[in-house]
């Protein structure tokens, strides 16, 4: 199984600050990433696949890059509707999480 | 678009079978190569992938759950199910059905809302 590990765990960020998100893999997962946003009580929400694509309807100041082990995900800078968990997910072999980044306002 | 609802008992005694329905809406279950997947959240933790199948009615699940799991499909309904059994305390989470892309391009989208199933006596 491929461990995802998600760093920090909590991120505490001024609004209109940059927040920077880190996803390691416990093996070389190409560029087969997805990152997801979930706020309390609601499903995770597509944010990027492929590591660096943006889904449909996420707005431009969310970027993923990283390929291999390496990933990160940016918010260039944060509105009020970007606090909450953030998931990196690989499926290059089978699908495994990590254990979520909770960006929260400092 | 594709929109996914699960259904099913919030309710589940030890030892008993959970199960579950999603039901797909906007679209038929039967196109494309899309895996139809489910996926657990324990409260207040993180997401484990528990399996998904394709609308032949080929699988793939977790390894770690395998043994009591069974992903179904119901062409004719547009549906997809799951069960699991023998269930204990540590199976009471969040249960979401999802879609993935298929065949190497295994991100999820669309989610289901999620139902909570609770394992208790």
């Amino acid at each position: 199984e491929i461990v995802m590990t998600q760093s920090p765990a909590t991120l505490s960020v001024s609004p209109g600050e940059r927040a920077t998100l880190s996803c390691r893999a416990s093996q070389s997962v190409r560029s087969n990433l997805a990152w997801y946003q979930q706020k309390p009580g609601q499903a995770p929400r597509l944010l990027i696949y492929g590591a660096s694509s943006r889904a449909t309807d996420i707005p431009a100041r969310f970027s993923g890059s990283g390929s291999g082990t390496e990933f990160t995900l940016t918010i260039s800078s944060l509105q009020s509707e970007d606090f909450a968990v953030y998931y990196c997910q690989q499926y290059n072999n089978w699908r495994t999480f990590g254990q979520g980044t909770k960006v929260e306002i400092k | 678009q594709v929109q996914l609802q699960e259904s099913g008992p919030g309710l589940v005694k030890p030892s008993q079978t959970l199960s579950l329905t999603c039901t797909v809406s906007g679209g038929s279950i039967s196109s494309g190569d899309y895996h139809w997947n489910w996926i657990r959240q324990h409260p207040g933790k993180g997401l484990e992938w528990i399996g998904y199948i394709y609308y032949s009615g080929s699988t793939y699940y977790n390894p770690s759950l395998k043994s009591r799991i069974t992903i179904s499909v119901d062409t004719s309904k547009n549906q997809f199910s799951l069960k699991l059994s023998s269930v204990t305390a540590a199976d009471t989470a969040v249960y979401y059905c999802a879609r993935d892309q298929g065949y190497g391009l295994g991100w999820f989208d669309p989610w289901g809302q999620g139902t909570l199933v609770t394992v208790s006596s």
